[in-house]
């Protein structure tokens, strides 16, 4: 089966930088993939990772490391907006066109 | 594109009813996923379809659960009867397969129901 493991809250004040790490099990791995989720609205893709090393998208970094089954988001400038549900998950099933997430972490970012 | 579009947005519902949740995914995507997102049990997969076929339904909680996908633009989410315990917020999600390397899903805004 597969699991993953990451904060379930963090906070933050605008300006800074957080870190939202995720570890995770599964039986075979394609990559690990962040999702952001306001409150009341529909998960949305941020970032993935398929091999070990950072991908930069803008203010948002996702790190992984396949030989310990880690990873972590980094968001730069955090900005009042950036208060939502962060989400990391795998991909699983048929050629690993689905998704397993994790509970998600709230980060919270005060002025 | 319109994105994936799910209806009703929300639906209230007394225990026993049957309910009818449905998702056209975005044209020209392969597959379709539905998921329910609860505060305890976080967001689960519950079924996905490959070109209007199920591939893996393990996810679905119980024989109440059914769902359909008629056509490459139009799936369907039943629970019969249904329960207090159904009560979530259900999307759909849809993807290209060609997408793979990245496997993005977008999602629908989402059904709210409440099973009272």
């Amino acid at each position: 089966g597969q699991s993953l493991e990451q904060p379930s809250e963090v906070t933050a004040v605008e300006g800074a930088i957080v870190q939202i790490n995720c570890t995770y099990q599964t039986s075979g791995f394609y990559g690990l993939s962040w999702y952001q989720q306001h409150d009341g609205g529909a998960p949305t893709f941020l970032s993935y990772n398929a091999l070990d090393g950072l991908e930069e998208t803008g203010r948002f970094s996702s790190f992984l490391s396949r030989s310990d089954s880690y990873g972590y988001l980094l968001l730069q400038e955090l900005q009042m907006k950036d208060s939502a549900s962060y989400f990391c998950a795998v991909r699983v099933g048929q050629a690993g066109t689905a998704l397993i997430f994790g509970k998600g972490t709230t980060l919270s970012v005060s002025s | 594109d319109a994105g994936v579009i799910q209806s009703p947005r929300h639906e209230v519902t007394e225990m026993g009813q049957e309910v009818t949740l449905r998702c056209k995914p975005i044209s020209g995507h392969d597959y379709l996923f539905w998921y329910r997102q609860t505060m305890m049990r976080g967001l689960e997969l519950l079924i996905y379809f490959n070109n209007n076929v199920p591939i893996d339904d393990s996810g679905m909680p119980e024989d109440r659960f059914s769902a359909k996908m008629p056509n490459a633009s139009f799936s369907t989410l039943k629970i019969q009867p249904s329960e207090p315990r159904d009560s979530a917020v259900y999307f759909c999600a849809s993807s290209l397969r060609s997408g793979v390397a990245k496997n993005i899903q977008y999602f629908g805004a989402g059904t709210r129901l409440s099973v009272l």
